[in-house]
């Protein structure tokens, strides 16, 4: 079955860095990756997407890049703000009828101001 | 109002006993998920169901039991807690077909004593 694992476990930023996490997926049959967010007391909620057709994909400060080959994507935070600070989960679909999601184990962000 | 609801939010019962955790939402969705957060492990999958009359075992479903009630309603029952039961659990839905979104519930905080 599909496998997600997802780096770094902690990231600490200064506000106005960049911020970068990794994920690599086993089944290279995924074709669905999607990017949660997770504040504190709260539920994951999607920030962005991805899907196997494209290489990248930008909305305003994120972005996410798929490289198919490598099995690998990443989620880009430019110009990082406090409000960013999260926990953040990568995920990968199983490609059969179903979409069953499979999730890497998340990356706590801290932005300091 | 929420779409995707759940009760209670916070649980605390004692071992042996059986609890009920309720999912409802007024997303229009088929497809709906029950996930446990466990520290460092990320979203577990324990049971999903397609729609009201089929309904299907995750990767972590021993110890539980699943209802779908109608399409908006989708309970998770632990028949006889156990402390290591003891975690976060959401309720997610999604439209059918690959790679669609899932949108989260807010979550059940359980502690099993």
């Amino acid at each position: 079955g599909e496998n997600v694992e997802q780096h770094p476990s902690t990231l600490s930023v200064q506000e106005g860095d960049s911020a970068v996490i990794k994920c690599t997926y086993s089944d290279s049959a995924s074709n669905y990756f999607p990017w949660y967010k997770q504040e504190l007391g709260k539920g994951p909620q999607l920030i962005i997407d991805i899907r196997s057709n494209v290489g990248e994909k930008k909305d305003q400060r994120i972005a996410v890049t798929l490289n198919k080959t490598a099995k690998h994507f990443s989620l880009h935070i430019t110009e990082t703000q406090p409000e960013d600070s999260a926990v953040y989960f990568c995920a990968a679909n199983m490609n059969t009828g179903f979409q069953k999601l499979v999730f890497g184990t998340g990356t706590r962000l801290l932005v300091s101001p | 109002d929420a779409d995707v609801t759940q009760t209670p939010r916070n649980r605390i019962t004692k071992t042996g006993k059986r609890i009920m955790l309720e999912c409802s939402q007024t997303k229009g969705h088929d497809r709906m998920y029950w996930y446990r957060q466990d520290p460092g492990l990320g979203l577990r999958l324990i049971y999903y169901s397609f729609d009201v009359k089929d309904i299907n075992k995750g990767e972590i479903s021993d110890g539980y039991s699943v209802s779908r009630q109608a399409q908006a309603k989708f309970s998770l029952s632990l028949e006889s807690a156990i402390p290591n039961q003891t975690a976060l659990y959401f309720c997610a839905t999604s439209e059918s077909g690959q790679g669609g979104t899932q949108y989260f519930g807010p979550g059940t905080r359980l502690l099993v004593l």
